[in-house]
């Protein structure tokens, strides 16, 4: 069954710091994978997704995402956290009859950033 | 501007009494979603519909049903079956059939039932 791990609950870096959120996923098939970002009793917005092609992709406010087939992994990064940044990222797979709109979450991972 | 409305953003209840949580788009996609969101768990797929008239069971679709009446409107009801109905309800819509149409979400209803 196709699944989504995002190993940590969460995470704090200072303003300023680089960032890594990773995210392993579980899929038989080539998936479609994706990062949202989500504030405080807000929705989810999409910030970079991936479908096929290049394997570093690169998203809004300066995140971007590599996929790495070996490792069945999707790793967001960033490399200058703003405090703007804080708020709960979700990796998420694209699964189903539904195909790649059908997506399965992962948990997330919460960040915090100290200025 | 185009999207996802829904409402309320807070809705109490009294166990045993059925709710109904509204969802309606602008976007003139075709699929909607109902996900709900609980702490440390992610977001879990509850309904879906790709088409008017027409939805399918997501992984936890007990308890809840739906109704697809108009494209732009996917009402969920909590019933009264529904063991766990506290949490945070996101409703989410897309183009399907389209690889560059992502999940578009509402602003979500937090259910507490008491």
């Amino acid at each position: 069954a196709q699944s989504v791990t995002q190993p940590d609950i969460h995470i704090t870096v200072s303003e300023g710091a680089s960032l890594e959120l990773r995210c392993n996923y579980s899929y038989g098939a080539t998936p479609y994978l994706f990062w949202y970002v989500q504030s405080p009793g807000q929705g989810l917005q999409l910030l970079l997704k991936y479908f096929s092609g290049d394997t570093l992709v690169q998203g809004i406010k300066g995140f971007e995402a590599e996929f790495k087939r070996s490792q069945s992994s999707f790793n967001l990064r960033k490399p200058s956290v703003h405090w703007s940044d804080a708020a709960e990222y979700f990796c998420a797979v694209g699964a189903g009859s539904g195909g790649y709109n059908k997506l399965i979450f992962g948990a997330g991972t919460r960040l915090a950033v100290h200025p | 501007d185009g999207g996802i409305t829904q409402s309320p953003k807070y809705l109490f209840r009294k166990e045993g009494q059925n709710v109904t949580l509204s969802c309606e788009q602008n976007l003139n996609h075709d699929a909607m979603y109902w996900y709900r969101q609980d702490p440390g768990q992610g977001l879990r797929l509850i309904y879906y519909s790709q088409i008017v008239n027409d939805f399918q069971k997501g992984d936890i679709a007990e308890g809840y049903s739906v109704s697809r009446e108009k494209k732009e409107s996917f009402p969920l009801t909590v019933t009264s079956a529904q063991k766990n109905p506290t949490a945070f309800y996101l409703c989410a819509s897309s183009r399907i059939l389209d690889r560059n149409s992502p999940l578009h979400f509402g602003n979500g209803t937090r259910l507490t039932v008491t």
